[in-house]
């Protein structure tokens, strides 16, 4: 099964610096994008998406990059501040199909002070 | 409105004993699908509802794992004869039928002892 046995890799950030968490997806059909971010002991969390039409999305702090050459969406976080140390996982979905969203392998973000 | 809700949120079971597990998911959505997550690790998909089709059940690790869904209402996750490899934290999300981001349950911890 997909994600099976993997650990998180994780990126340290100080706190204040901006953030740069990076997904690569899997089927190039895919025209749905979706990040999450997990707190510890809570299920994910929506917070920020983007469609196949755009390449690039901003939000409150977060921007979503998307290259669809490479197959590559990023997430960009502003001034990063210890409420954002969470796992982060990207999320691929071709909605023509109706098929369901596949998530990526997640990044724990470690925000230091 | 209510979230997706999730229920026991903890529960410890001995090893060969069945447990069942019980999602309820936002009224209207139509998808939805059940992940395990081991600890520290990232989301491991198990099954996929949506509408009247057929379940995408590729994702089941054996036989000793089922899940029923009726209507686009409550979902059960049932495992048979519990291993201390089932440990982990059942998340269930549940969806529009497309082009929307998927909602999260706060997940039910499993613990075979």
């Amino acid at each position: 099964g997909e994600n099976v046995g993997l650990h998180l890799p994780t990126l340290s950030v100080q706190e204040g610096d901006n953030s740069i968490i990076n997904c690569a997806y899997s089927n190039s059909a895919s025209d749905y994008f979706i990040w999450y971010k997990q707190e510890s002991g809570k299920g994910p969390q929506f917070i920020i998406d983007i469609r196949s039409n755009m390449d690039k999305r901003q939000g409150q702090r977060v921007t979503v990059l998307l290259n669809k050459t490479v197959k590559h969406l990023s997430l960009q976080i502003a001034a990063t501040q210890p409420g954002d140390s969470a796992v982060y996982f990207c999320a691929e979905e071709n909605t023509g199909t109706a098929s369901k969203l596949t998530f990526g392998t997640g990044t724990r973000l470690q925000v230091t002070l | 409105g209510a979230g997706v809700s999730q229920s026991p949120s903890n529960k410890v079971t001995e090893k060969g004993k069945d447990v069942e597990l019980r999602c309820d998911p936002i009224s209207g959505h139509t998808a939805l699908y059940w992940y395990r997550q081991r600890l520290g690790q990232g989301l491991e998909f198990l099954i996929y509802f949506q509408g009247n089709s057929a379940p995408d059940k590729s994702g089941l690790p054996s036989d000793r794992f089922s899940a029923e869904r009726t209507g686009e209402s409550v979902s059960t996750l049932t495992i048979q004869r519990t291993q201390q490899e089932d440990s982990a934290v059942y998340l269930c999300a549940s969806g529009e039928q497309m082009n929307t981001e998927a909602f999260f349950g706060q997940g039910t911890r499993l613990t075979v002892v």
